[in-house]
């Protein structure tokens, strides 16, 4: 079945950029999400990408998509303690209507 | 706009125990979905509503799981009987079904079950 793989934690100074990384083993994607988590909170769409996309950005978030190596990541620049959180990646095979999640990666900001 | 509501927060029971949980979707969502996200994994779906119609329970174990959506608003899970392995948080979450694969799915916060 399909596999998302992410690492779990990441730690960056507060005011550095954040690069959170994911891989997908599904070669039928046709979207790829990042979802954030706060503690105790749901989980927040925070932007998607189009599997005939590379690259996409939104304020300080940019999203860059390898189709070719089913890589997918999400860059936070000036990253605030406000962004410490778990961010989720998860990606729509073709023909499904429900995305499968990777496992979380935990980003710790410290001052 | 209030966002997807759930009851309770938190519930801890011995196994073999029934446990109810509770939705309240966000108001003209049609569609309904219930997770199960269990520490240190990402959700997976156990469930999913349009209207008070079932879309898709391929994943849920319906030996020991069930779910209604009377009158297509609220929903509820059951766990009946429990098991240590049900531990989780169950996260609920609604969406405006456009039809598209980008139909934002908005999340509860989840009640976090502990099973002893």
């Amino acid at each position: 079945g399909e596999d998302v793989e992410q690492s779990l934690f990441l730690s960056v100074r507060e005011g550095d950029s954040s690069v959170i990384n994911c891989t997908y083993t599904d070669s039928s994607s046709t979207y790829l999400y990042w979802y954030k988590q706060e503690p105790g909170a749901g989980l927040q769409l925070l932007t998607y990408i189009f599997s005939n996309m590379d690259m996409k950005q939104d304020q300080r978030l940019t999203v860059l998509l390898n189709k070719k190596d089913k890589h997918l990541s999400l860059r936070i620049a000036d990253t605030q303690t406000g962004d410490s959180a778990i961010y989720f990646c998860a990606e729509l095979g073709g023909g499904s209507y429900i995305p499968t999640f990777g496992r979380g990666t935990s980003l710790i900001v410290h001052p | 706009e209030a966002g997807v509501a759930q009851s309770p927060r938190y519930k801890i029971i011995e196994k073999r125990q029934s446990v109810a949980f509770w939705c309240n979707p966000i108001s003209g969502h049609a569609t309904l979905y219930w997770y199960q996200q269990i520490l240190g994994q990402g959700p997976k779906l156990l469930i999913q509503f349009q209207n008070n119609g079932v879309v898709d329970d391929s994943q849920l174990p319906k030996d020991r799981f069930s779910a209604e959506r009377l009158k297509g608003v609220d929903s509820t899970l059951k766990i009946q009987p429990a098991k240590l392995e049900d531990s989780a948080v169950y996260l609920c979450a609604s969406s405006l079904p456009r039809g598209g694969r980008t139909d934002t799915q908005y999340f509860g916060p989840g009640t976090r079950l502990t099973v002893l």
